[in-house]
């Protein structure tokens, strides 16, 4: 079944804990984007990337890290210099200029 | 830069009432412009895709059309269901470098039955 698989589905970290979010796509698309959805707010761009080993900050980067190794793979990492990271995280991949998937999102939450 | 704006933010309606969604962008240099369907929770689940050539596109009961000159778009949903209720997205793909979806607010929709 072709798609965005995001896991996982909910997430707990610790202060000063990171922690990594997985995105896999097997729609053999270039393009792979992460936003963040804030409850009542809308979809902000943490980071994005148009091919394998190239990445470029979004609106909203601090505190987080990427890496695209592999064309199928974007996860995204929240580390502890994320000072607010309680938030509902999504995955999406384009082929440019065509329609985006996304996953059905990792909800993570700072206890 | 790009900005996405979707009016109203919130809309209830009665069951059968045809309804529509507004979404103004910018800037007119856009590849496509896409409509999203996201329910409490989940994902977003993609309606309806209109390339920048094109002026609308059909699915069942919604309707998609796209002014790009004057920077509008409007999701048309007829006969409305209790099933219809969530959010609706709209979102455009600019054709400056990195062409990154820009997204709107949303409009939270709730039809009673």
């Amino acid at each position: 079944d072709g798609g965005i698989t995001q896991s996982p589905k909910y997430l707990f970290r610790k202060e000063g804990q990171n922690v990594t979010l997985s995105c896999e796509q097997n729609l053999n698309h270039d393009a792979m984007y992460w936003y963040r959805q804030d409850p009542g707010q809308g979809l902000r761009l943490i980071y994005y990337s148009q091919i394998v080993n190239d990445f470029q900050k979004g609106d909203i980067a601090e505190g987080y890290s990427v890496s695209r190794e592999k064309k199928e793979s974007f996860p995204l990492t929240v580390t502890s210099a994320q000072k607010n990271p309680t938030a509902f995280y999504l995955c999406a991949a384009d082929g440019g200029g065509t329609e985006a998937f996304f996953g059905q999102g990792t909800r993570l939450t700072v206890v | 830069k790009q900005e996405v704006t979707q009016i109203p933010a919130a809309l209830s309606v009665p069951e059968g009432e045809n309804l529509v969604l507004n979404c103004s962008f910018t800037d007119s240099a856009i590849y496509n412009l896409q409509w999203f369907r996201q329910d409490p929770g989940k994902g977003l689940t993609s309606l309806l895709l209109i390339q920048s050539s094109q002026r609308e596109q059909t699915s069942g009961r919604l309707n998609a059309s796209l002014d790009k000159s004057s920077g509008r778009s409007t999701l048309y949903i007829a006969a409305s269901q209790p099933g219809d209720s969530a959010t609706y997205l709209c979102a455009v793909q600019p054709m400056e470098y990195g062409n990154k979806l820009v997204f709107g607010a949303g409009t939270i929709l709730r039809v009673k039955s």
